[in-house]
């Protein structure tokens, strides 16, 4: 069964310091797909990033940086100069096997940026 | 890029009536949509997996005569709390999978829909 862990139930940072928010996971199966999601005040889903399991190079966009680390099953998630805006509770999911959808969520972790 | 339309985002209802809660793949279709139940400061629990033309598959623990759960069109799945109670209250999100080349959906999620019952 897969599981995901979000270790970090909340983190305060003062604005312009980079964070990171930690992912742990697990899967019995080796085609995999990992996401993280952004959910501010308001309650939607804002999709970050999705990445497959072949795929272990780490993504830059922008401010948002990721860590896949198959060897240690992370997916480390890092804001570099954190804005207030991005004061929000991120959540790291998995969905096992290719063409399933079926995605089992962290229990995410709420990020506070002060000004 | 694809839209999910969930509505209404705000519910708010007396203890032993219904109330119906609308997901919607605005510019895609969707053989398959998933309803989440989320509690305050909570994750999200996948409640049930929604399938145009049968029967939803429902997570375990999940009661499916309290949730019912219809998708009968490929843009539309709709759940409906029967008789909903104050422990029902929750904020309930619907995600719907756009196919892409490699066959692996990107789920879109829908902006949820608060429901409280007094």
């Amino acid at each position: 069964a897969q599981k995901v862990t979000q270790a970090q139930t909340e983190i305060s940072v003062v604005e312009k310091e980079d964070v990171t928010l930690d992912c742990v996971y697990e899967t019995r199966d080796t085609t995999y797909y990992l996401f993280w999601y952004k959910q501010p005040p308001s309650g939607e889903l804002v999709f970050l990033i999705r990445r497959n399991s072949f795929d272990e190079q780490n993504e830059i966009s922008g401010r948002y940086s990721w860590n896949f680390q198959k060897s240690t099953s992370s997916f480390n998630f890092t804001i570099t100069a954190s804005q207030v805006v991005d004061s929000a509770v991120y959540f790291c999911a998995l969905s096992e096997a290719l063409g399933n959808n079926d995605m089992r969520f962290g229990a995410g972790t709420r990020l506070t940026v002060k000004p | 890029g694809a839209v999910v339309s969930q509505h209404p985002s705000r519910v708010i209802c007396k203890s032993g009536t219904s109330v119906k809660i609308e997901c919607r793949s605005l510019d895609f279709q969707a053989t398959t949509m998933f309803w989440y139940r989320q509690f305050p400061k909570q994750s999200l629990m996948l409640m049930a997996t929604s399938n145009e033309g049968s029967k939803a598959t429902y997570e375990q623990g999940v009661e499916k005569d309290k949730f019912l759960i219809n998708h009968a069109s490929l843009t539309l799945s709709t759940l409906t709390v029967t008789s909903a109670h104050p422990e029902d209250s929750s904020f309930y999100i619907c995600s719907a999978g756009e196919a892409t080349v490699s066959g692996a959906n990107v789920l879109t999620f829908g902006a949820g829909s608060r429901l409280t019952v007094l």
